[in-house]
Protein backbone atom coordinates (compact mmCIF):
# COMPACT_ATOMS: atom_id res chain seq x y z
CA UNK A 1 0.00 0.00 0.00
CA UNK A 2 1.26 3.15 -0.79
CA UNK A 3 1.43 6.30 1.22
CA UNK A 4 2.89 9.84 1.10
CA UNK A 5 2.61 12.57 4.01
CA UNK A 6 4.28 16.02 4.22
CA UNK A 7 5.14 17.79 7.16
CA UNK A 8 6.72 21.31 7.64
CA UNK A 9 5.84 24.47 9.54
CA UNK A 10 2.26 25.91 8.90
CA UNK A 11 3.45 29.52 9.33
CA UNK A 12 6.35 31.09 7.78
CA UNK A 13 8.16 34.32 7.96
CA UNK A 14 8.53 36.74 4.67
CA UNK A 15 12.51 36.01 3.89
CA UNK A 16 12.79 32.68 5.87
CA UNK A 17 13.41 29.45 4.06
CA UNK A 18 10.62 26.63 4.23
CA UNK A 19 11.70 23.03 4.35
CA UNK A 20 9.16 20.64 3.91
CA UNK A 21 9.30 16.90 4.27
CA UNK A 22 7.52 14.15 2.47
CA UNK A 23 7.60 10.35 4.12
CA UNK A 24 6.68 7.74 2.11
CA UNK A 25 6.19 4.09 2.35
CA UNK A 26 5.11 1.29 -0.09
CA UNK A 27 7.63 1.63 -2.35
CA UNK A 28 11.57 2.66 -2.54
CA UNK A 29 13.42 5.63 -4.49
CA UNK A 30 16.07 3.02 -4.78
CA UNK A 31 14.08 1.11 -7.42
CA UNK A 32 14.82 2.04 -10.54
CA UNK A 33 12.34 4.36 -12.41
CA UNK A 34 10.94 5.79 -9.38
CA UNK A 35 10.24 9.41 -8.72
CA UNK A 36 8.64 12.01 -6.54
CA UNK A 37 7.34 15.19 -6.67
CA UNK A 38 6.43 18.48 -5.19
CA UNK A 39 3.11 20.10 -6.23
CA UNK A 40 1.21 23.15 -4.62
CA UNK A 41 -1.83 24.78 -4.85
CA UNK A 42 -2.21 28.42 -3.57
CA UNK A 43 -5.95 28.92 -1.46
CA UNK A 44 -8.87 28.64 -4.55
CA UNK A 45 -6.10 28.54 -7.52
CA UNK A 46 -4.83 25.84 -9.02
CA UNK A 47 -2.26 23.01 -8.71
CA UNK A 48 1.79 24.32 -9.88
CA UNK A 49 4.33 21.57 -10.22
CA UNK A 50 7.37 22.66 -8.60
CA UNK A 51 10.19 19.79 -8.59
CA UNK A 52 10.80 16.24 -9.11
CA UNK A 53 13.58 13.99 -8.02
CA UNK A 54 14.46 10.41 -10.06
CA UNK A 55 15.39 7.13 -8.09
CA UNK A 56 18.72 8.08 -9.61
CA UNK A 57 19.51 11.25 -7.81
CA UNK A 58 18.16 13.48 -11.30
CA UNK A 59 16.41 16.57 -10.05
CA UNK A 60 14.27 18.96 -11.90
CA UNK A 61 12.72 22.22 -11.46
CA UNK A 62 10.01 24.49 -12.37
CA UNK A 63 11.64 27.19 -14.73
CA UNK A 64 10.40 30.10 -12.37
CA UNK A 65 11.56 28.36 -8.94
CA UNK A 66 14.60 26.65 -10.05
CA UNK A 67 16.43 29.24 -8.16
CA UNK A 68 14.95 29.15 -5.19
CA UNK A 69 14.33 25.15 -4.94
CA UNK A 70 16.61 22.70 -3.74
CA UNK A 71 15.13 18.86 -3.73
CA UNK A 72 16.71 15.91 -2.01
CA UNK A 73 16.25 12.60 -0.83
CA UNK A 74 17.19 9.88 1.84
CA UNK A 75 15.72 6.41 0.76
CA UNK A 76 17.54 5.07 4.42
CA UNK A 77 14.40 7.29 5.96
CA UNK A 78 11.92 6.55 2.68
CA UNK A 79 11.97 11.21 2.62
CA UNK A 80 11.98 13.32 0.04
CA UNK A 81 12.72 17.10 1.03
CA UNK A 82 12.09 20.61 -0.51
CA UNK A 83 13.73 23.65 0.54
CA UNK A 84 11.96 27.12 -0.55
CA UNK A 85 14.19 30.01 0.17
CA UNK A 86 13.71 33.56 0.65
CA UNK A 87 9.54 32.61 0.92
CA UNK A 88 6.79 35.50 0.16
CA UNK A 89 2.81 35.98 0.97
CA UNK A 90 2.28 34.31 -2.87
CA UNK A 91 4.39 31.62 -1.51
CA UNK A 92 1.11 30.68 0.63
CA UNK A 93 -0.78 27.57 -0.15
CA UNK A 94 -1.00 23.48 0.42
CA UNK A 95 1.81 21.70 -0.49
CA UNK A 96 1.29 18.40 -2.16
CA UNK A 97 4.00 15.59 -2.22
CA UNK A 98 3.33 12.77 -5.38
CA UNK A 99 4.69 9.72 -6.61
CA UNK A 100 5.00 9.31 -10.24
CA UNK A 101 4.07 6.24 -11.64
CA UNK A 102 6.39 3.92 -12.51
CA UNK A 103 6.09 2.50 -16.12
CA UNK A 104 5.49 4.37 -19.70
CA UNK A 105 2.80 6.68 -17.97
CA UNK A 106 4.44 10.14 -16.64
CA UNK A 107 1.50 10.77 -14.55
CA UNK A 108 1.19 11.53 -10.47
CA UNK A 109 -0.90 8.40 -9.15
CA UNK A 110 -0.53 8.94 -5.30
CA UNK A 111 -0.80 11.81 -3.46
CA UNK A 112 -0.11 13.07 -0.07
CA UNK A 113 -2.76 14.87 1.99
CA UNK A 114 -0.93 18.08 1.52
CA UNK A 115 0.44 20.36 4.02
CA UNK A 116 -0.86 24.31 3.98
CA UNK A 117 1.51 27.03 4.82
CA UNK A 118 1.26 30.37 5.45
CA UNK A 119 4.08 33.01 4.42
CA UNK A 120 3.23 35.98 7.06
CA UNK A 121 4.64 37.98 9.20
CA UNK B 1 -0.93 31.81 -16.72
CA UNK B 2 -0.87 28.27 -16.78
CA UNK B 3 0.77 26.75 -19.53
CA UNK B 4 -2.76 24.13 -20.20
CA UNK B 5 -6.04 25.99 -20.73
CA UNK B 6 -8.44 25.07 -19.51
CA UNK B 7 -12.24 27.04 -18.74
CA UNK B 8 -12.90 28.13 -15.69
CA UNK B 9 -16.29 26.61 -15.25
CA UNK B 10 -18.56 23.85 -17.01
CA UNK B 11 -22.24 23.20 -15.90
CA UNK B 12 -24.26 20.05 -16.61
CA UNK B 13 -27.38 18.23 -15.61
CA UNK B 14 -27.55 15.22 -14.00
CA UNK B 15 -27.17 12.41 -16.54
CA UNK B 16 -26.07 14.84 -19.05
CA UNK B 17 -22.76 14.61 -21.31
CA UNK B 18 -19.97 17.00 -20.35
CA UNK B 19 -16.72 17.96 -22.39
CA UNK B 20 -13.96 19.51 -20.51
CA UNK B 21 -11.54 20.87 -23.05
CA UNK B 22 -7.03 21.26 -22.57
CA UNK B 23 -5.75 23.42 -25.03
CA UNK B 24 -1.63 22.83 -25.12
CA UNK B 25 0.44 23.40 -27.55
CA UNK B 26 4.08 22.21 -30.29
CA UNK B 27 6.03 22.12 -27.01
CA UNK B 28 3.59 20.15 -24.84
CA UNK B 29 0.78 18.07 -25.83
CA UNK B 30 1.56 18.53 -29.81
CA UNK B 31 4.71 18.08 -29.09
CA UNK B 32 3.38 13.97 -28.57
CA UNK B 33 3.56 13.87 -24.65
CA UNK B 34 0.62 12.22 -22.88
CA UNK B 35 -1.76 14.08 -20.88
CA UNK B 36 -3.28 13.02 -17.76
CA UNK B 37 -6.42 14.39 -15.46
CA UNK B 38 -6.89 14.38 -12.09
CA UNK B 39 -10.92 15.06 -10.18
CA UNK B 40 -10.04 17.47 -7.30
CA UNK B 41 -13.06 17.64 -4.57
CA UNK B 42 -13.03 20.39 -2.13
CA UNK B 43 -10.48 20.16 0.84
CA UNK B 44 -9.00 16.73 -0.44
CA UNK B 45 -6.10 16.10 -2.97
CA UNK B 46 -6.01 15.67 -6.60
CA UNK B 47 -6.82 12.06 -7.74
CA UNK B 48 -5.53 10.42 -10.92
CA UNK B 49 -9.12 10.29 -13.19
CA UNK B 50 -7.30 9.19 -16.62
CA UNK B 51 -3.43 8.88 -17.51
CA UNK B 52 -1.90 8.32 -20.82
CA UNK B 53 -4.57 9.76 -22.39
CA UNK B 54 -7.10 7.47 -22.24
CA UNK B 55 -6.37 5.34 -19.76
CA UNK B 56 -8.25 4.91 -16.54
CA UNK B 57 -6.74 3.79 -13.70
CA UNK B 58 -8.83 1.06 -11.39
CA UNK B 59 -12.32 2.06 -9.66
CA UNK B 60 -12.63 5.15 -11.84
CA UNK B 61 -16.53 4.59 -13.64
CA UNK B 62 -16.36 4.32 -17.46
CA UNK B 63 -18.48 7.20 -17.26
CA UNK B 64 -14.88 9.18 -18.01
CA UNK B 65 -12.96 8.70 -20.68
CA UNK B 66 -10.02 11.05 -22.47
CA UNK B 67 -8.93 11.90 -25.70
CA UNK B 68 -6.19 13.68 -27.07
CA UNK B 69 -6.05 14.98 -30.56
CA UNK B 70 -3.26 17.84 -31.80
CA UNK B 71 -2.81 20.05 -29.46
CA UNK B 72 -5.64 19.78 -27.58
CA UNK B 73 -7.24 17.07 -25.53
CA UNK B 74 -10.27 16.72 -23.62
CA UNK B 75 -12.00 14.68 -20.38
CA UNK B 76 -15.56 13.49 -21.74
CA UNK B 77 -17.96 12.75 -18.24
CA UNK B 78 -21.38 10.71 -19.40
CA UNK B 79 -24.43 10.37 -17.09
CA UNK B 80 -22.97 13.33 -15.20
CA UNK B 81 -23.66 12.66 -11.07
CA UNK B 82 -23.84 15.06 -7.98
CA UNK B 83 -20.94 13.41 -6.99
CA UNK B 84 -18.88 15.03 -10.11
CA UNK B 85 -18.95 18.47 -9.19
CA UNK B 86 -15.40 19.28 -8.24
CA UNK B 87 -11.99 20.88 -10.25
CA UNK B 88 -10.78 18.79 -12.82
CA UNK B 89 -6.97 19.67 -14.07
CA UNK B 90 -4.92 18.80 -17.56
CA UNK B 91 -1.12 17.77 -17.12
CA UNK B 92 1.50 17.19 -19.84
CA UNK B 93 5.01 17.42 -20.37
CA UNK B 94 6.81 20.57 -21.41
CA UNK B 95 9.70 21.12 -23.47
CA UNK B 96 9.98 24.73 -24.15
CA UNK B 97 12.42 25.68 -21.34
CA UNK B 98 13.53 22.38 -19.46
CA UNK B 99 11.90 19.21 -19.08
CA UNK B 100 8.72 19.93 -16.74
CA UNK B 101 5.18 18.90 -15.66
CA UNK B 102 2.79 21.36 -16.56
CA UNK B 103 -0.58 21.31 -15.44
CA UNK B 104 -3.51 23.67 -16.43
CA UNK B 105 -5.79 26.04 -14.85
CA UNK B 106 -8.11 23.95 -13.76
CA UNK B 107 -12.07 23.64 -14.55
CA UNK B 108 -15.02 24.03 -12.19
CA UNK B 109 -17.82 21.43 -12.92
CA UNK B 110 -21.07 22.26 -11.36
CA UNK B 111 -23.55 19.44 -11.42
CA UNK B 112 -27.04 22.02 -11.49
Amino acid sequence: QVTLRESGPALVKPTQTLTLTCIFSGFSLNTSGMSVGWIRQPPGKALEWLALIDWDDDKYYSTSLETRLTISKDTSKNQVVLTMTNVDPVDTGTYYCARIAPGDYDHFDYWGQGTLVTVSS
Amino acid sequence: QSVLTQPPSVSGAPGQRVTLPCTGSSSNIGAGYDVHWYQQRPGTAPKVLIYGNTKRPSGVPDRFSGSKSGTSASLAITGLQAEDEADYYCQSYDNSLSVSRVFGGGTKLTVL
